[in-house]
């Protein structure tokens, strides 16, 4: 079936240092691929989405782009904030019939001053 | 920002006990959805419902759960007789349409802690 493979965490780093979250899939065609965001207290918000191969998303100085040849998604971010500090999850859509979201696990990120 | 509201926020009930966990999506969204997510473990998808009925379910939404919108804007995820595995907690989430590429708005979760 189709999967997402997230890097454990917890991420720890300083502000202003180089962020990468792996993130690989497992997917029976071609799907669409999301990362999420959740900071303490809040619910899961959207960061980037990519929906074809090459396509890059990026938001708030995040970014990752859809490799269809490594099946990855990585996020990055070339220098984290203190703010950045959250829990983040990749996830994947099959582009056929409703939303069935398939999450990884989630990486902790710690971002200290 | 329009936001999708979950109460309660945590909630503590007894083994065979029922609990409702409630949700108010976004005013003009028609999908809705209930996922879980296990300390530990990967938000799993439960349930999709759209236009009054369940469009797609999990394996894990079994005879236990129902969902339900009973008055136009709540939609409540109802577990009969909660097990000490149905500990977890419990995003909705809604959206404008259900296309793979759409995005679905979550609420910040519901912890049901079940003893």
């Amino acid at each position: 079936g189709n999967s997402v493979t997230q890097m454990e965490g917890p991420v720890t780093l300083s502000e202003e240092a180089f962020l990468t979250i792996n993130c690989t899939y497992t997917a029976t065609g071609y799907p669409s691929l999301f990362w999420y965001v959740q900071y303490p207290g809040e619910g899961l918000q959207l960061l980037l989405k990519a929906t074809k191969a090459d396509d890059k998303g990026s938001n708030k100085g995040f970014e990752a782009t859809y490799r269809k040849e490594t099946t990855s998604f990585h996020l990055e971010k070339g220098s984290v904030q203190v703010s950045d500090s959250a829990v983040y999850f990749c996830a994947l859509n099959m582009n056929t019939g409703f939303q069935k979201l398939v999450f990884g696990t989630g990486t902790r990120l710690l971002v200290s001053p | 920002e329009p936001e999708v509201t979950q109460t309660p926020s945590h909630q503590v009930t007894q083994m065979g006990q029922e609990v409702i966990l409630r949700c108010v999506p976004i005013s003009n969204h028609l999908y809705f959805y209930w996922y879980r997510q296990i300390l530990g473990q990967k938000v799993e998808f439960l349930v999709s419902f759209y236009n009054n009925e369940i469009s797609e379910k999990s394996e894990i939404f079994d005879d236990q759960f129902s969902v339900e919108r009973p008055d136009g804007s709540n939609f409540t995820l109802k577990i009969r007789s909660t097990k000490l595995e149905d500990s977890a907690m419990y995003f909705c989430a809604s959206s404008e349409t259900h296309t793979g590429a759409n995005v679905l708005t979550f609420g910040a979760g519901s912890r049901l802690t079940v003893l």
